[in-house]
């Protein structure tokens, strides 16, 4: 059974960093190109960040390129998302899912997402 | 680039079929297949409906069906039933490996 979970949400002050981590289970996680994403509460879905299955690929929208790192571990089954100097607009909640394919851009597979709060 | 537009809202009665529209650009929605759609319930993850303009997952009933017609891209759902009633969201390729979303479009099921 395909299992994705994040962790590593909380509130913290504008300014810091947060390091999300998403283990995966239940498939083969060293062929899957990944993405987060997230949603502002109240709000709609917005992409973030896609990585290719070997990780030598990193994608980055422009709202968030360069205060966000993504990459994997394969070994540990393991995506992670590094958010420095966070914003208040930053506040989310972060989701990490897996393409159906290479370059699908379709996302079968989702965890339940971890809740970031930035706020003073 | 500019998120999809979707419409705020859509609704119908048990039975009736709804169709909910997705408009980008040239350079989104109208330049390639790779149109998504997914529902959400209140506080859940999204679930994948559609990819690729007209495919569904296994699993995904086929009520649900896709289409695209220039820039804009529909999901019909026929046969309304309660359940449902969610948020949508289509999803297109923008280009230089990125992705767009529509704002979404809360069904309510009268």
């Amino acid at each position: 059974q395909v299992q994705l979970v994040e962790s590593g949400g909380g509130s913290v002050k504008p300014g810091g960093s947060l390091r999300l981590s998403c283990a995966a289970s239940g498939f083969r996680f060293r062929d899957s190109f990944m993405i987060w994403i997230r949603q502002a509460p109240g709000k709609g879905l917005e992409w973030i960040s896609y990585i290719t299955n070997s990780g030598s690929a990193t994608y980055y929208a422009d709202s968030v390129r360069g205060r966000i790192s993504v990459s994997r571990d394969n070994a540990k089954d393991s995506l992670y998302l590094q958010i420095n100097d966070l914003r208040a607009d930053d506040t989310a909640v972060y989701y990490c899912a897996r393409d159906l394919r290479g370059w699908a851009f379709a996302f079968e597979s989702w965890g339940q997402g971890t809740l970031v709060t930035v706020s003073s | 680039q500019s998120a999809l537009t979707q419409p705020p809202s859509a609704s119908g009665s048990p039975g009736q079929s709804v169709t909910i529209s997705c408009t980008g650009t040239s350079s989104d929605v109208g330049g390639y297949r790779y149109v998504s759609w997914y529902q959400q319930h209140p506080g859940e993850a999204p679930k994948l409906l559609i990819f690729e303009v007209t495919e569904r997952p296994s699993g995904v009933p086929d009520r649900f069906s896709g289409s695209k017609s220039g820039n804009t891209a529909s999901l019909t759902v026929s046969g309304l039933q309660p359940e449902d009633e969610a948020d949508y969201y289509c999803s297109s390729y923008a280009g230089s490996n990125h992705l767009v979303f529509g704002g979404g479009t809360k069904l309510t099921v009268l």
